[in-house]
Formats: C-alpha cells, sequence, structure tokens
C-alpha cells in the first residue's frame, strides 16, 4: 500500500545550520509529494510540493526533490532560523483516482540561537 | 487572508458521550476533510465530502462516525459515542480542487481528550 516513512525526531539544531530532514515514500505508480509545516498554535500549511520525478519544490529557504529512484523526498535547508522551529510533515498523493492524502508521523524542529 | 476555523479548540468527555467538531471552511473552497492525529502518530484520513456527500472514507470512519454540512458554511464531524482511542488532534480542511491539484488548507486542529 502507500505510506510516508519520515525520520524520528526532535531534530534540535542551532540557528544557521543545516538541516535535513528525511522522508521516504512506498507507492504504486507516480504520487505527488508535499512537504506540511504546523506552526505552535496553527495549522497544517503547504511548504512546497512535487509532483513529478526530478521536480525540486521550494519556499522560504526549503528545499526538496523527487527522488523516485531512492523513492524519497527529503526537506534541506542551508541555514535554518529560530522562526523554523515547528513540526514538519511529509506526505504523499497517490496518482489512483481519490482525494486523501497520507502523511507521515511528522517531525519537531527546535532551532535555538 | 481566508483560513479554516475549528471549534473547539480542545474538548474533554467521558466515553460514550456523543461529540460535535466544527469547522468553517474557506469559502470558495468546494472539498472538505477531516483527518486525525492521535498523539505520536501519523496524520490519518478520515473523510473527504463533496457536493453535499461523501467522497471517500478511510477504514476508521466506521458508523460512530458522521459528517455534515448543515448550513452551508459549517463542516460538522460527530462521534456518536466516544471511546478512549477517540482521543487525539482532529483537524478540518478545506481545498478548491481535489487533493492532487489544489492546495489542502488546513485549520488549527480541535483536540479531543475522552476520559
Amino acid at each position: 500500500g502507500n505510506s510516508v516513512t519520515q525520520m524520528e525526531g526532535p531534530v534540535t539544531l542551532s540557528e544557521e545550520a543545516f538541516l535535513t530532514i528525511n522522508c521516504t515514500y512506498t507507492a504504486t505508480g507516480y504520487p505527488s509529494l508535499f512537504w506540511y509545516v504546523q506552526y505552535p498554535g496553527e495549522g497544517l500549511q503547504l511548504l512546497l510540493k512535487a509532483t513529478k520525478a526530478d521536480d525540486k519544490g521550494s519556499n522560504k529557504g526549503f528545499e526538496a526533490t523527487y527522488r523516485k529512484e531512492t523513492t524519497s523526498f527529503h526537506l534541506e535547508k542551508g541555514s535554518v532560523q529560530v522562526s523554523d522551529s515547528a513540526v514538519y510533515f511529509c506526505a504523499l498523493r497517490p496518482s489512483q483516482a481519490g482525494t486523501a492524502l497520507i502523511f507521515g508521523k511528522g517531525t519537531t524542529l527546535s532551532v535555538s540561537s | 487572508e481566508p483560513e479554516v476555523t475549528q471549534t473547539p479548540s480542545h474538548q474533554v468527555t467521558q466515553m460514550g458521550q456523543e461529540v460535535i467538531l466544527r469547522c468553517v471552511p474557506i469559502s470558495n473552497h468546494l472539498y472538505f476533510y477531516w483527518y486525525r492525529q492521535i498523539l505520536g502518530q501519523k496524520v490519518e484520513f478520515l473523510v473527504s465530502f463533496y457536493n453535499n456527500e461523501i467522497s471517500e472514507k478511510s477504514e476508521i470512519f466506521d458508523d460512530q462516525f458522521s459528517v455534515e454540512r448543515p448550513d452551508g458554511s459549517n463542516f460538522t464531524l460527530k462521534i456518536r459515542s466516544t471511546k478512549l482511542e477517540d482521543s487525539a488532534m482532529y483537524f478540518c480542511a478545506s481545498s478548491v480542487g481535489t487533493a492532487n491539484t489544489g492546495e489542502l488548507f488546513f485549520g488549527e486542529g480541535s483536540r479531543l481528550t475522552v476520559l
């Protein structure tokens, strides 16, 4: 079946450090891939997405590349800020008909100054 | 900026009681969803709703659950007889189109605690 696996958190970094949050998926066909972020006290927000292999999604300094050969969609940022502290969710949308997003467990990122 | 709003933010209830969680989706959106996250586990899809009927539901969404759009603005999730394992954060979401092409906009969540 379809599933998403994210690295376990929490991830604790100092400001300006490099961030990688790993995400791998299992899916048939060609799913769309997403990263959502949840800041404290807020709802889930779409951070970036990629809809086909080798696409790179980017937003707010974050990037993720859709790698079909490794079934991965790792989230990266070159220099994190305290304001990036949040929970990050990797998700996929199966290529089959239907509307459900399938989420990972989420990874908590804590950035200190 | 338009947003999805959910009430209550936190509800505590006794096992066996009925609970209604309310959501106001973004006004021009056509698709509505409920997801839940049990503490420490994945965000799980419950149900999607379009054109006043359920378009998709998961195995979790059994006869104890129901959804309704009673007045053209609210979108509610009802749990008829709560169980301890229903304790979770429940997220409402809406989108203009289907999730494959349209971004889902999520509310802040309603935390349900069943004692």
